[in-house]
């Protein structure tokens, strides 16, 4: 079965701290991985993705995320978090049906980030 | 630069009331997708159209759901009769068959009373 894990309901940093918020992914078959992020009474924005390539990924907002294959994890990463990172934070994963070339995307249940001051 | 647009942002309606939403995709995705969002919870696929076709509704309770795209491009998902279970953020999203990240609208905060 396909499915998405966040274990953290909540990730508090200091500003300028470095940040993780982390992902592991349940899937056959190489999936794509992607963070979105969302702000109060707003959409989902896209950050980054992994399809195949190098393992560490860079995206939006000086965000990076790591692809390690053998413990099925995409974790979110920024060296230096600031106020504006405030924000819930979803894991996604896509997995293409068998003879499909349509994928449907499941998401975590997120992860909301609080930088402090 | 190109978003996906939706309304209404925001819709209350009684229960037993027929409601609407509006999606209008970034021009040029093929891709459609609704979403439903309960509080503290992910986003959860309703329905994904390719062009006008639906490919997926697997998750769509179709006795009072129904989506359509009709000329491939804008889309309308309509709930009746509207159920108190049925408060929640309704997102519309669009992508390219590739690369595959799908964009998403402000969404639709329903609430029904």
């Amino acid at each position: 079965a396909q499915s998405v894990a966040q274990p953290e309901d909540q990730v508090n940093v200091a500003e300028g701290n470095p940040l993780t918020v982390k992902c592991t992914y349940s899937v056959s078959g190489n999936p794509y991985l992607f963070w979105y992020v969302q702000y109060p009474n707003r959409g989902l924005q896209f950050l980054l993705k992994y399809i195949t390539g190098d393992n560490l990924v860079k995206g939006s907002y000086g965000f990076e995320a790591e692809f390690n294959k053998s413990q099925t994890s995409f974790h979110l990463k920024k060296p230096s978090a600031l106020v504006s990172d405030s924000a819930l934070y979803f894991c996604a994963v896509r997995y293409l049906d068998r003879g499909s070339t349509l994928g449907r995307l499941y998401f975590g249940r997120g992860t909301q980030l609080t930088v402090w001051p | 630069e190109a978003e996906v647009a939706q309304s209404p942002r925001y819709k209350i309606t009684e229960k037993s009331q027929a409601v609407a939403f509006w999606c209008d995709p970034i021009s040029g995705h093929a891709t459609l997708y609704w979403y439903r969002q309960i509080l503290g919870q992910g986003p959860e696929l309703l329905v994904q159209f390719q062009d006008e076709s639906v490919v997926d509704d697997s998750q769509l309770p179709k006795d009072r759901f129904s989506a359509e795209r009709l000329k491939g491009v804008d889309s309308t998902l309509k709930i009746q009769p509207a159920e108190l279970g049925d408060s929640a953020m309704y997102l519309c999203a669009s992508s390219l068959v590739y690369p595959p990240e799908q964009y998403f609208g402000p969404g639709t905060r329903l609430t029904v009373t």
